[in-house]
């Protein structure tokens, strides 16, 4: 089944614990992406990586780190996650030259105390 | 940079119509998209259009392109329960960046 995996699901940190999430896809996808989505504001692109260690910063890249060292993976590092961090996370990808066939992983919540 | 604003709620009666409305501001997008959220789930593409359209039909949904005003509707027929979600308009330029607006909660009242 063609899928996007996050893990975790649901995440409680406390302020400064660094912590990864992980985002995996089975499609052979190039384009991979990070949002978050807040009341009110929608999704915001966080990062994106147009395929393996080819990154970009999107609209709301301040706090966070992605590395693509292979293709199926795209974590998202919170190097010190501070408590306006606090949101869902959502990872997705979609082919070269395909960008209305994007696929969405289940999401993360993350809170930071 | 490109823009989209949606409404943040619509309540319909189960069976009525539902038409969800979206404008953005970037003439350029080449696709624009229709999302669903269901709750604690992720999005899930619900359609697609590209600019040199004006219109797309697909089953009970209708979506249409007024690109002189830079408008988008999805028109969503017999309304059920279970069409209660969130749904996003997102604009692409073909690029690697998709702009979503904020969401409109459709509540659907049995």
């Amino acid at each position: 089944e063609a899928q996007v995996t996050q893990n975790p699901r649901y995440l409680i940190t406390v302020t400064g614990k660094k912590l990864t999430v992980t985002c995996s896809q089975n499609m052979n996808h190039e384009y991979m992406s990070w949002y978050r989505q807040d009341p009110g504001l929608g999704l915001r692109q966080i990062y994106y990586s147009m395929n393996v260690e080819v990154t970009d910063k999107g609209d709301v890249p301040e706090g966070y780190k992605v590395s693509r060292k292979e293709k199926r993976n795209f974590p998202l590092i919170l190097e010190s996650p501070s408590p306006n961090q606090t949101s869902l996370y959502f990872c997705a990808s979609n082919r070269q030259g395909v960008s209305y066939e994007q696929y969405f992983g289940p999401g993360t919540r993350l809170t930071v105390t | 940079g490109e823009d989209v604003e949606q409404s943040l709620f619509l309540s319909v009666r189960e069976g009525d119509s539902s038409v969800i409305n979206c404008t953005y501001t970037d003439s350029s997008s080449t696709y624009l998209y229709w999302y669903k959220q269901e709750p604690g789930a992720g999005l899930q593409l619900l359609t697609y259009i590209f600019s040199n359209m004006d219109m797309k039909q697909d089953q009970r949904l209708t979506v249409l392109l007024n690109k002189k005003d830079k408008h988008l509707s999805l028109r969503i027929a017999d309304t059920q329960t279970g069409d209660s979600a969130i749904y996003f308009c997102a604009g692409n330029t073909g690029g690697f960046k998709t702009i979503f607006g904020a969401g409109t909660r459709l509540f659907v009242k049995a």
